[in-house]
């Protein structure tokens, strides 16, 4: 069974600087794997995607992931944190199951940016 | 193309009453699924839809039920509820046949009193 761990429910960094968010997961097959954002009182907005292609992954608003396969690993960073990064982000892990995709969420990281 | 639409955003229901949320997809998505996001207990499966049956279901009794229509419009239902079922529900769609990405609607607040 595929599973999704983020490690850290809160993290904090000074506007500016690095942000890393850690993901690891376990999956029984090469997975594919996402990092989705959610804004308070909002859906959950795809940040970019990992579908075996390249291993480092660009999306939106700076945002990048780096799938290492030996470290089972898909951690989001991005290199200076802005005050509009603040919300909650989540990994996702998808495998085919039974003919059809299975996706896992992990337990999600609320990020704070201290001005 | 528009995005995944929820009716209604909001909600406000009583101890044993029960209540339908609906969930529009993105135009030619086929597959719908239904997440239950509390504080406690962060984003649960509940279900998934794809052409008008039920393909996938998370642990949840049996009081939560969906159907899916023939224009993947998909309900959810939930009867007698319980103070315990106040959560964001949010629905996701996708074209549900081999690999592709979920695509979130805004989620419908209930808050059970």
């Amino acid at each position: 069974a595929q599973s999704v761990t983020q490690l850290g429910s809160h993290v904090s960094v000074s506007e500016g600087a690095l942000v890393l968010l850690r993901c690891n997961y376990s999956s029984s097959v090469p997975p594919y794997l996402f990092w989705y954002v959610q804004y308070p009182n909002q859906g959950l907005q795809l940040l970019l995607k990992y579908t075996s292609a390249a291993t480092l992954v660009k999306g939106i608003n700076g945002f990048e992931a780096e799938f290492k396969k030996s470290e089972t690993s898909f951690h989001l960073t991005k290199p200076s944190a802005h005050m509009s990064d603040a919300a909650e982000y989540f990994c996702a892990v998808s495998e085919n199951s039974g003919g059809y995709q299975k996706v896992t969420f992990g337990t999600g990281t609320k990020l704070q940016v201290i001005p | 193309k528009a995005g995944v639409t929820q009716t209604p955003r909001y909600l406000i229901k009583t101890r044993g009453q029960q209540v339908t949320l609906s969930c529009s997809p993105i135009s030619g998505h086929r597959s719908v699924s239904w997440y239950q996001q509390t504080p406690g207990q962060g984003l649960q499966f509940l279900f998934e839809y794809f052409s008008e049956t039920q393909r996938n279901k998370g642990n949840f009794p049996g009081r939560f039920s969906g159907r899916q229509f023939s224009n993947s419009r998909s309900e959810m239902n939930v009867s007698t509820l319980e103070l315990g079922d106040s959560a964001l529900y949010l629905c996701a769609s996708s074209q549900g046949e081999g690999w592709n990405t979920q695509y979130f609607g805004p989620g419908t607040r209930l808050t059970v009193l």
